[in-house]
């Protein structure tokens, strides 16, 4: 599987746009760029995926460069409830055994 | 609602009492896995099952054992605990392979003295 790299820290004003970069230089062709969270230390929480496109849901938007080599999630107008560690994760499937958690960027949202 | 469904939540024992943590889902999901989170190392996944009766290792399967006899449980077995295995453990189901997103419990935090 790919490797990523996100930064370790962010801080976000609330009522703000996050934007939470993800960096997979060598991402093969049938990987998928998942998005997941974790809040405290609830379960983790699927938040958005894509393979090429941009994608858009209730949540966020993902954003993928067009040599897939990085992304950007958007969380459009992030609140306190939003603080959490974002996991960007690249995987050819993604059933529930094949997700590689990094480290994360850990989110901040600040009042 | 959707959900999987990890018992107990939280559970202090003692090196050696063997134990199960028990998760469930309602989805009807084919794929299960568990998971363990340690402070530092991330999460670890420890088993996965990609079917009923069929099950594999992930990349920390020592000193675990799991099963799946029916499709919505994937117990997590102990046989010995011993104070390493204290962690947070994570349930998680997936309709699929590909294309699809993962469901986590609420966790298990276990405590072995």
């Amino acid at each position: 599987d790919a490797k990523t790299t996100q930064p370790t820290s962010m801080d976000c004003a609330e009522g703000r746009a996050a934007n939470l970069p993800c960096n997979h230089s060598t991402i093969s062709g049938n990987e998928y760029v998942y998005w997941y969270r974790q809040i405290h230390s609830q379960g983790p929480q699927y938040i958005i995926h894509g393979l090429k496109n941009n994608e858009t849901n209730e949540m966020a938007s993902l954003i993928i460069t067009e040599d897939r080599k990085s992304s950007t999630l958007i969380l459009p107008h992030a609140t306190l409830r939003d603080t959490a560690v974002y996991y960007c994760i690249v995987t050819p499937g993604a059933g529930s055994y094949q997700l590689t958690f990094g480290k994360g960027t850990k989110l901040s949202v600040i009042p | 609602e959707a959900q999987v469904t990890q018992n107990p939540r939280y559970l202090i024992t003692v090196t050696g009492k063997k134990l199960t943590v028990t998760c469930s889902q309602n989805m009807n999901h084919e794929y299960m896995s568990w998971y363990r989170q340690d402070p530092g190392l991330g999460l670890r996944q420890i088993y996965y099952s990609m079917n009923v009766e069929v099950t594999d290792k992930g990349d920390v399967p020592e000193g675990y054992k799991v099963s799946r006899k029916e499709k919505r449980n994937f117990p997590l077995i102990l046989e010995s605990p011993s104070p390493n295995q204290t962690s947070l453990y994570f349930c998680a189901s997936s309709r699929g392979q590909f294309n699809t997103e993962a469901f986590f419990g609420q966790g298990t935090r276990l405590t072995v003295v």
